[in-house]
């Protein structure tokens, strides 16, 4: 599978800061692109995700922003809380994720309060 | 809360023992995923099936044995495993060739290998 480039490999924001996460593909087959937050022990549970016919998509406090012709996409969180601390990963796939999701190599995010 | 639920959370076993991880959705998806997971590392994925039926193997070593009963269960079988085994396993599930499609994982089953 094709990779996907995740920065930065941990992050540390006091709260109220926007941390943002960047993610860049190289395949142009893939067709979504979700992120998933993951804390301790827990599985990855999906954050918010966007197709590449969308710039930009905004779910509560989290923004993905995608630029088609960079072949980039980053993930935003505003007013961010202690709670946000967590693993972020970027994923990439074909045809709807049918073989499976390409994940980039996390990042860890400490809000501080 | 998930909608996907695996068991058991926690697993120990011995390098010769014969063990299952068991998956269960019941959101009428019709793809389910085995990934591996190791510490601070990104899932892997090693098993993906479609309609009850092995789609992808991605190379996965003979010891672990994948089956799919019917559309709601998988399970992942074990034997003669080997302490580099040792990892969290996730089950997902999704509705299948859908652009946009949610995949949405179990909590994972805790396997150590001693």
């Amino acid at each position: 599978q094709q990779q996907v480039k995740q920065s930065p490999q941990s992050l540390i924001v006091q709260k109220g800061g926007i941390p943002i996460i960047n993610c860049a593909y190289e395949n142009t087959a893939f067709d979504y692109f979700p992120w998933y937050q993951q804390f301790p022990g827990k599985g990855p549970a999906l954050l918010i995700a966007i197709r590449p016919d969308v710039s930009e998509k905004k779910e509560g406090r989290f923004t993905i922003s995608f630029n088609k012709s960079a072949k980039q996409f980053s993930l935003h969180i505003m007013d961010s809380q202690p709670g946000d601390s967590a693993t972020y990963f970027c994923a990439a796939s074909i045809r709807g994720g049918a073989d499976g999701l390409t994940f980039g190599k996390g990042t860890h995010l400490i809000i501080q309060p | 809360d998930t909608e996907v639920t695996q068991t058991p959370k926690h697993l120990v076993m011995g390098m010769t023992n014969k063990k299952s991880l068991k998956c269960e959705q019941h959101m009428g998806h019709r793809a389910m995923y085995w990934y591996k997971q190791k510490a601070k590392k990104p899932p892997e994925l090693m098993f993906v099936y479609s309609y009850e039926k092995l789609s992808i193997n991605e190379s996965v070593p003979s010891r672990f044995s994948p089956e799919c009963p019917n559309s709601s269960l998988l399970n992942l079988h074990l034997h003669a495993l080997q302490p580099e085994d040792s990892a969290l396993y996730l089950c997902a599930s999704s509705q299948w060739y859908r652009a946009g499609n949610t995949i949405y994982f179990g909590e994972g089953s805790w396997l150590t290998v001693v």
